[in-house]
């Protein structure tokens, strides 16, 4: 069965700062990995996916996250977080395009000035 | 519609009372998945249909859950006899496609209904 780790549950960052997510996952085959955000009150939006390829995938909102098979990870990025970043940030892995989903635990982030 | 909406936003329910919850997905959409997202956790998965069949129904938590889409369109989550652990935002989606098929394996989400049972 897939899982997703997400090991932070908050992090505290100083606007524009740099921002780095961790997330594992476990799954025996390729998977289709996903990074969502979810603002107070808001529905899921996707911020970037992997499938195959470049294993540095570019997302909205200036995200990345690279995978490393190696390491089971697949950890998000911002280079510089500004304070409309704060919101929580979940990782997914599916075993297909258009399939169920497997949803890791989240990490609120908490944007200081 | 343009987007997956969802209704009630929100509701308020006294244990042992039913509720019905509506997607309305976005239009021409085949396939719908429920998630149920309780405080402080990620979505977890509740059930899947293709078309007006249910596919997999395996993430419903107890016999009190029960889904439909009868016309393949609007799909109702219905919960019987709701109980205090019901109580978390219920979430539609369905995946977006490509112009030339296939799906891109985006999901689009709902706002989500919050259901509170007393």
């Amino acid at each position: 069965a897939q899982s997703v780790t997400q090991p932070d549950i908050h992090i505290t960052v100083s606007e524009g700062a740099s921002l780095e997510l961790r997330c594992n996952y476990s799954y025996g085959a390729t998977p289709y990995l996903f990074w969502y955000v979810q603002s107070p009150g808001q529905g899921l939006q996707l911020l970037l996916k992997y499938f195959s390829g470049d294993t540095l995938v570019q997302g909205i909102k200036g995200f990345e996250a690279e995978f490393k098979r190696s390491q089971s990870s697949f950890n998000l990025r911002k280079p510089s977080v500004h304070w409309s970043d704060a919101a929580e940030y979940f990782c997914a892995v599916g075993k297909a395009a258009g399939n169920k989903l497997t949803f890791g635990g989240g990490t609120r982030v908490l944007v200081k000035p | 519609g343009a987007g997956v909406s969802q209704s009630p936003r929100y509701k308020v329910a006294k244990r042992g009372q039913d509720v019905a919850l509506r997607c309305d997905p976005i239009s021409g959409h085949v396939s719908l998945f429920w998630y149920q997202q309780a405080l402080g956790q990620g979505p977890e998965f509740l059930t899947y249909f293709q078309n007006e069949a249910q596919l997999d129904k395996s993430g419903l938590p107890s016999d009190r859950f029960f889904a439909e889409r009868p016309e393949g369109s609007v799909s109702t989550l219905k919960i019987q006899r709701t109980q205090q652990e019901d109580s978390a935002v219920y979430l539609c989606a369905s995946p977006s496609y490509k112009t030339s098929g296939g799906a891109t394996g985006e999901l689009f989400f709902g706002e989500g209904s919050r259901l509170t049972v007393l």
